[in-house]
This record gives structure tokens, C-alpha cells and sequence, in this order.
């Protein structure tokens, strides 16, 4: 059974940096791509980043770009999400999940949640 | 990035209705969207994939249409558990995007 589970959320002040880890269990880890899609409170879905299988390639959402970097340890079946320059619109439930060959997202985490404030 | 827009943002409605969500994307993208519902405190759910796939264990009252830019989500009776929000999702682009969504709630 597919198991993620996110850490490292937590209240960060604006400017600052936090790093979001997910475990994952139940899969073969270094055969999937991994997103991480984030939801402000009372807000819709926003898709943030994906990481291919093999770290080849990463993609980001605009509003990241430049201050969030996806990785991934395919040794400790382990995805991660460095976010540094955090804002206030950064404020969500970050969910760590995986990506089919279809272009969809079957299996989530239950989220962690990240609260930039001063 | 391609921007996906759904229309209605909220629609309210009976058990036994007939509804219809609309997603439209700023460029093409084949058949790469698919339709997720999302309740709430939960992770959101695929119900199709690829435009018109019925992903397996979906109920038969789902269904979904269309290509290139403009896409249909249809449930054809609405049902006590179907009240929730609805996103589309494209996976056109290696940047993937998520519509604002639709929340369905009860008239």
C-alpha cells in the first residue's frame, strides 16, 4: 500500500527558510515522479513542483521559481521541498504526491502545514 | 503555464440532479486533463483521467468530455456524497496546473 507522509512544516517568519521532507513506503520510490501541490486555507489546489524518477528533471510553478528547490534521495525513499525567501501567500497545506505515466495524482499525503508570519 | 479556468466557481444543487462543470485552457492540451473531487479535510480523488477515462471505482454517473481547450465534467444524478469541490488538472505541460475549482453544494 502507497504510504506518504510529509514533515517539516511549522510557523516560519517572511524571509525565512524551512525544508519539508516526505516518506514514502509501499512502492517501488525511484520509479515515480514526485509533485508537491500546496493549498492555502479555504483556497483551491496549486501544483508546485515535480521531480522525475531519476532527478533528471524538475519543474516549477512561477511563483516558486528561483526560491524552492525539489529533490529527492532514491537511497532513503525520501522527497524534499527546500523553501527559502518564504512570503506570506506561501501559507498552505503542502502535499507530497506521486505522478502516474497518465498525468494524474492517485496517492497523496495527508499534508503538512506551512504558516509564513511575523 | 497554461492557465485552466472552470466556470461555475460554486453551483448549487438537488439529489437527482443533472450537473455540468466546464474547464477551459488558455492554449491546447489534447486530452491531457482529467477531473478530481475533493472533500473536505481530505485529498482530492481522480475521477477521470484523459479527458473521458472513468478511473476504476468511480461511479458510472461521472463522466467527462472534450479536447484541445475546452473540457465537460458531468454527473448525471447528483448523489448525497457527490457534494464537494471539483478541480480540473492539466498534464499537457511538464508545469502541471490545477483549475480554481467548482464546490457543489446543496440547494
Amino acid at each position: 500500500q502507497v504510504h506518504l507522509v510529509e514533515s517539516g512544516g511549522g510557523v516560519v517568519q517572511p524571509g525565512r527558510s524551512l525544508r519539508l521532507s516526505c516518506a514514502a513506503s509501499g512502492f517501488t520510490f525511484s520509479s515515480h515522479a514526485l509533485h508537491w501541490v500546496r493549498q492555502a486555507p479555504g483556497r483551491g489546489l496549486e501544483w508546485v513542483a515535480v521531480i522525475w524518477y531519476d532527478a533528471s528533471n524538475k519543474y516549477y510553478t512561477d511563483s516558486v521559481k528561483g526560491r524552492f528547490a525539489i529533490s529527492r534521495d532514491n537511497s532513503k525513499n525520501t522527497l524534499y521541498l527546500q523553501m527559502h525567501s518564504l512570503r506570506v501567500e506561501d501559507t498552505a497545506v503542502y502535499y507530497c504526491a506521486r505522478g502516474e505515466v497518465v498525468g494524474i495524482i492517485e496517492h497523496w499525503g495527508q499534508g503538512t502545514l506551512v504558516t509564513v508570519s511575523s | 503555464d497554461i492557465q485552466l479556468t472552470q466556470s461555475p466557481s460554486s453551483l448549487s444543487a438537488s439529489v437527482g440532479d443533472r450537473v455540468t462543470i466546464t474547464c477551459r485552457a488558455s492554449q491546447t492540451i489534447d486530452i491531457y486533463l482529467h477531473w478530481y473531487q475533493q472533500r473536505p479535510g481530505k485529498a482530492p480523488k481522480v475521477l477521470i483521467y484523459a479527458a473521458s477515462n472513468l478511473q476504476s471505482g468511480v461511479p458510472s454517473r461521472f463522466s467527462g468530455s472534450g479536447s484541445g481547450t475546452d473540457f465537460t465534467l458531468t454527473i448525471s444524478s447528483l448523489q448525497p456524497e457527490d457534494f464537494a469541490t471539483y478541480y480540473c488538472q492539466q498534464s499537457y505541460s511538464s508545469l502541471w496546473t490545477f483549475g480554481q475549482g467548482t464546490k457543489v453544494d446543496i440547494k
